[in-house]
């Protein structure tokens, strides 16, 4: 069963970089999408973007010119860096993995709540 | 304001059934077979509880069931039970930019 966790500073100040990795255990990271997705308090989701194992990856037009993904197969890792943030990107932070077949998500981490205040 | 419409809030009896239904256009439901639809509780993460429009994960109850009809996907559940008390989102593939688009969620309250 794969699990997923998420981990990183819970405060972030305005115009710095938000950085939070996902540690992917009980299953490879390699050969799948990953992706990583938020919920700001009291509203929906939004889809930020997805890496591939390969290295290809795809971004929410939105935050696209903030985002940058990465992952470390050897570490089975999945990083996420959002730069210049704002208290707009104060936000519950996901990642999931992308089922095969796609669109889906068929697991999730638990969540890391990140608070962009001075 | 989110891409896919969906209902704020929507209502049942335990035993009831309840259906959500979740709007789209021709460049994302209409277009691709992947509606997926989520289950949340709070402060948890949502739990994948439909994909493909119609199929199951495993563990999943056949109460949950998913449906498409042009532009717009829908979620029933039969025999409400008060555990089905949860926010609801639905997703649907939008082709490669963006990737998914999500619903605004739906609140179910069991009476």
């Amino acid at each position: 069963q794969v699990q997923l966790q998420e981990s990183g500073p819970g405060l972030v100040k305005p115009s710095e970089t938000l950085s939070l990795t996902c540690a992917v255990t009980g299953g490879s990271i390699s050969g799948y999408y990953w992706c990583w997705i938020r919920q700001p308090p009291g509203k929906g989701l939004e889809w930020i973007g997805y890496m591939h194992s390969s290295g290809s990856s795809n971004y929410n037009p939105s935050l696209k010119s903030r985002v940058t993904i990465s992952m470390d197969t050897s570490k089975s890792q999945l990083s996420l860096n959002l730069r210049s943030v704002t208290a707009a990107d104060t936000a519950t932070y996901y990642c999931a993995k992308i089922r095969s077949g796609g669109a889906s998500f068929d697991f999730w981490g638990r969540g890391t709540l990140v608070t962009v205040s001075s | 304001q989110s891409a896919l419409t969906q209902p704020a809030s929507v209502s049942g009896s335990p035993g009831q059934s309840i259906t959500i239904s979740c709007t789209g256009t021709s460049s994302d439901i209409g277009s691709y077979n992947l509606v997926s639809w989520y289950q949340q509780y709070p402060d948890k993460a949502p739990k994948p509880i439909i994909y493909e429009v119609s199929k199951r994960p495993s563990g999943i109850s056949s109460r949950f069931s998913g449906s498409k009809s042009g532009n717009t996907a829908s979620l029933t559940i039969s025999g409400l039970q008060a555990e089905d008390e949860a926010d609801y989102y639905c997703c649907s593939h939008a082709g490669t930019i963006p990737y998914v688009v999500f619903g605004g969620g739906t609140r179910l309250t069991v009476l």
